[in-house]
């Protein structure tokens, strides 16, 4: 079974741009996670979705939004991109829910200029 | 979800079993451990998980002591492949379901 995949793998913005990230979780699950990684921060959740629904949120500005499609599908989005932006955002998918064992994807390292 | 402390980080001989210690001492009866495992700039690995007996699989055992307090996870013979931060993590499947990663353990196997 192939596992999370993301895309793009790398991506460089200018501040003040928007950038889309996508992630396609393992085959039948239907819950899809996002974290950013930060040397400074470490991991940090975002955001969880769930049949195309947000079920939970974590403590990041209303710039980041992110939604799930009927194939399980995700997207996140960062609009009015900042420096401190610039990190590893690595999406996790679950068979029923974010509360069972996630599995994640190798990330997209973003770089904000 | 408890809070973990694990050691920054350790240092282990290529073919010998790694030990990695993980404290828990606040965890709650519906508290299970998880490990994770991160290898430079890539995606967290799953390893393994568990409530109250000590779970194998292909990868590492993890030991979890009566009181439930602390664990162990062993990687029986590690390779150089295995240089990674691991990750312990208690979560209860009634909670949000977010994972809350601490700094980890940083592994390095030397030849």
């Amino acid at each position: 079974k192939a596992g999370v995949t993301q895309t793009p793998r790398y991506l460089i913005k200018t501040r003040g741009q928007q950038v889309t990230l996508s992630c396609s979780p393992i085959s039948g699950h239907r819950s899809v996670s996002w974290y950013q990684q930060t040397p400074g921060q470490g991991l940090q959740f975002l955001f969880e979705y769930f049949s195309e629904t947000q079920r939970n949120k974590g403590n990041f500005p209303g710039r980041f939004s992110g939604r799930q499609f009927s194939n399980s599908r995700s997207e996140m989005n960062v609009s009015t991109l900042e420096l401190g932006d610039s990190a590893l955002y690595l999406c996790a998918s679950s068979l029923r829910g974010a509360r069972e064992t996630q599995y994640f994807g190798p990330g997209t390292r973003l770089l904000v200029l | 979800d408890a809070k973990t402390t694990q050691p920054p980080s350790m240092d282990c001989a290529e073919g010998r079993a790694a030990n990695l210690p993980c404290n828990h001492s606040t965890i709650s009866g519906n508290e299970y451990v998880y490990w994770y495992r991160q290898i430079h700039s890539q995606g967290p690995q799953y390893i393994i998980h568990g409530l109250k007996n000590n779970e194998t699989n292909e990868m590492a055992s993890l030991i979890i002591t009566e009181d439930r307090k602390s664990s162990t996870l062993i990687l029986p013979h590690a390779t150089l492949r295995d240089t990674a931060v691991y990750y312990c993590i208690v979560r209860a499947l009634e909670s949000q379901g977010n994972l809350i990663f601490g700094k980890g353990t940083k592994l390095s196997v030397k030849p």
